[in-house]
Formats: C-alpha cells, sequence, structure tokens
C-alpha cells in the first residue's frame, strides 16, 4: 500500500536560514511525489511535483525538492527562509496512472520561520 | 483562490440538522474529491468522483452523503452528525487522467455542538 511519512510534526528555522522539511514515501509502482503549503484557515496550494526526468524540482515561491529513489525521499528544500513561509507543508504520493488522481497525504509539517 | 470555491465557509450545525456543503471548480477538470482535516490529523480523502461517478469511498459514515450532478459541481450532504465530524471540509479539483495536482477550495469550518 502507498504511504507517506513526514517525520517532523515542527521544524523551526531562522529567517535567511536554509530550511529542509522531510518527506519519505513508500510505494510499490513508479511514485509521483507532490508538495503542497497551507497557510490558516485556507485550502492547500500546489507547490511543485516529481513525475520523471531531473531529480531536483524546482516550484512556486524559491522551493525546490529532491527526487531519491534509494533512499524513498522527496525533501522539501529553500536556501534562504523567510517569516511568510511560516505554514503547514504537506507531502503526497500517487502511485499510479489511476482513475480519479487519488493523492495519499502525508500528516503535516509545521514550519516556523522567526526573525 | 484558486478557481475552486466551497460554500458556506463556516458553518454550525446542532446534531439534528440537515445542512449540504457545496464546491464549484472552474477549471474544467473531470474529477473531485472531499477531505476532512480535522486537528493533528492528516487529510483523510473521504470521496472521489471521476466523469460524475464516485469512484472511491474510503468508508465514510452514511451520515456524509455525497452528489455529483455534473463535472463541475459537488455536494456532501450532513446529516445527524456527531460532534466528532467537527472539521474544515476541503473539495478539491483535478483532471482525472494523467499526473496532475489537485486544486483545493478554501475549505468550510464545520462545527457541530
Amino acid at each position: 500500500a502507498q504511504s507517506v511519512a513526514q517525520p517532523e510534526d515542527q521544524v523551526n528555522v531562522a529567517e535567511g536560514n536554509p530550511l529542509t522539511v522531510k518527506c519519505t514515501y513508500s510505494v510499490s509502482g513508479n511514485p509521483y511525489l507532490f508538495w503542497y503549503v497551507q497557510y490558516p484557515n485556507r485550502g492547500l496550494q500546489f507547490l511543485l511535483k516529481y513525475i520523471t526526468g531531473d531529480n531536483l524540482v524546482k516550484g512556486s515561491y524559491g522551493f525546490e525538492a529532491e527526487f531519491n529513489k534509494s533512499q524513498t525521499s522527496f525533501h522539501l528544500k529553500k536556501p534562504s527562509a523567510l517569516v511568510s513561509d511560516s505554514a503547514l507543508y504537506f507531502c503526497a504520493v500517487r502511485e499510479d496512472y489511476n482513475q480519479g488522481g487519488k493523492l495519499i497525504f502525508g500528516q503535516g509539517t509545521e514550519l516556523s520561520v522567526k526573525p | 483562490e484558486t478557481g475552486v470555491t466551497q460554500t458556506p465557509r463556516h458553518l454550525v450545525m446542532g446534531m439534528t440538522n440537515k445542512k449540504s456543503l457545496k464546491c464549484e471548480q472552474h477549471l474544467g477538470h473531470n474529477a473531485m474529491y472531499w477531505y476532512k482535516q480535522s486537528a493533528k490529523k492528516p487529510l483523510e480523502l473521504m470521496f472521489v468522483y471521476s466523469l460524475e461517478e464516485r469512484v472511491e469511498n474510503n468508508s465514510v459514515p452514511s451520515r456524509f452523503s455525497p452528489e455529483c450532478p455534473n463535472s463541475s459541481h459537488l455536494f456532501l450532504h450532513l446529516h445527524t452528525l456527531q460532534p466528532e465530524d467537527s472539521a474544515l471540509y476541503l473539495c478539491a479539483s483535478s483532471p482525472s487522467e494523467g499526473y496532475n495536482e489537485q486544486f483545493f477550495g478554501p475549505g468550510t469550518r464545520l462545527t457541530v455542538l
């Protein structure tokens, strides 16, 4: 069965420092991986996805993620964090080209960026 | 926010009430989803509709009843809910084929008294 794990409930970073939000996955086929961000009282916003090709994926707001097949990981990164990046981040996986486009989400990681 | 709208944004209801949540997407997608997001829990996928047919029902109690009259609209009918059903209910849409991301609405914050 497909699953996604975000091992950290919370990540604290000082503004201007690099940030990493971790995600590992488990699938039996090819993984299709996504990152979303959720600001308070809002829906989820898409940041980036990995389907195939280059292992380093660039997305919105300066975020990027690195797909590592051997470690089954898809960590979200940003070289220099902003206070406005503080939000809840979700990793998600889709296993196959399946009907309906079902995604499996991780439990979320709360990112706090302090000035 | 993203071409997916949800109404109402906030809803307070008693356990004996009947209410409906509405979702509308203006993106030309043909798959739509209902999720439940409770505090300190991951998103729970409730229902998936693809081409107006329900393709997934994740063991959701019958007090939640979805309806998809066309590819642009999705409803969640609620009746005799329990306080533990209080949560943020999110609607999303996407193309049903390919490896496309889902687009989410802002959610309905539901409180059951």
